[in-house]
């Protein structure tokens, strides 16, 4: 399979402070990724969409001024937990899908992030 | 819009047993499926997906799934389980049209026991 990383794999940080989770497609080029949010003992929520060099859309209920995606180039795409709080803690995934090869019409996840905040 | 069922939460077995684990979509639309497995702390790793052709579709570490349009199922097998397949699973289903979102099932627990 096709193979994303996610980093860092955990961080902790203060509140009020802001966290950016990078997102990379490794070995394929992906057109779209998406943001997912994870909490314990439950399925993924999925955030948002990102396509390389378009904006983020979101899910209903994500705020957009929170959560800040950037999808810059085919193989990276960013969030951003901003002002970040207790109730922001949780586990972040990405995942990414392509057009062609690897990643035609399939999602590849990374390993996740976990936030805690203080 | 399409959801995703699991009818169970939590399955147990003994290690060198089956398992099955069953997925029911409704779609309105032709859809691709796919299993994936979760371990702890970690994020989601394919197994197999269907995309079209062959109903029975074979995936890593000896899972096999089998697409039943007329069921809308897409049940995941394992013949025999080691104490390793504990995880959670995942089946997930996208429209075929727009490629695009997942929509996950509620997951399934399977612990392997000795």
């Amino acid at each position: 399979g096709a193979v994303v990383s996610q980093h860092p794999s955990w961080v902790i940080c203060k509140s009020g402070t802001s966290v950016k989770i990078e997102c990379r497609s490794l070995d394929f080029q992906a057109t779209t990724m998406f943001w997912y949010r994870q909490f314990p003992k439950q399925s993924l929520m999925l955030m948002a969409t990102s396509n390389e060099g378009s904006k983020a859309t979101y899910e209903q209920g994500v705020e957009k001024d929170k959560f800040l995606i950037n999808h810059a180039s085919l193989t990276l795409s960013t969030l951003t937990v901003t002002s970040a709080h207790p109730e922001d803690s949780s586990f972040y995934i990405c995942s990414a899908k392509g057009t062609s090869g690897k990643g035609r019409e399939t999602q590849y996840f990374g390993p996740g992030t976990r936030l805690l905040v203080l | 819009a399409q959801s995703v069922t699991q009818l169970d939460s939590q399955v147990p077995v003994f290690e060198e047993a089956p398992v099955e684990l069953r997925c029911n979509y409704s779609s309105s639309v032709s859809v691709y499926l796919f299993w994936y497995v979760q371990y702890p702390n970690q994020g989601l790793q394919l197994l197999l997906k269907y995309l079209s052709g062959s109903t029975l579709v074979k995936g890593i570490n000896g899972f096999e799934a089998e697409f039943n349009k007329s069921q809308t199922s897409f049940h995941l097998r394992k013949p025999s389980v080691h104490i390793s397949d504990t995880a959670e699973y995942f089946c997930a289903v996208t429209i075929k049209a727009a490629g695009n979102k997942l929509t996950f099932g509620g997951g399934t627990r399977v612990l392997v026991k000795p």
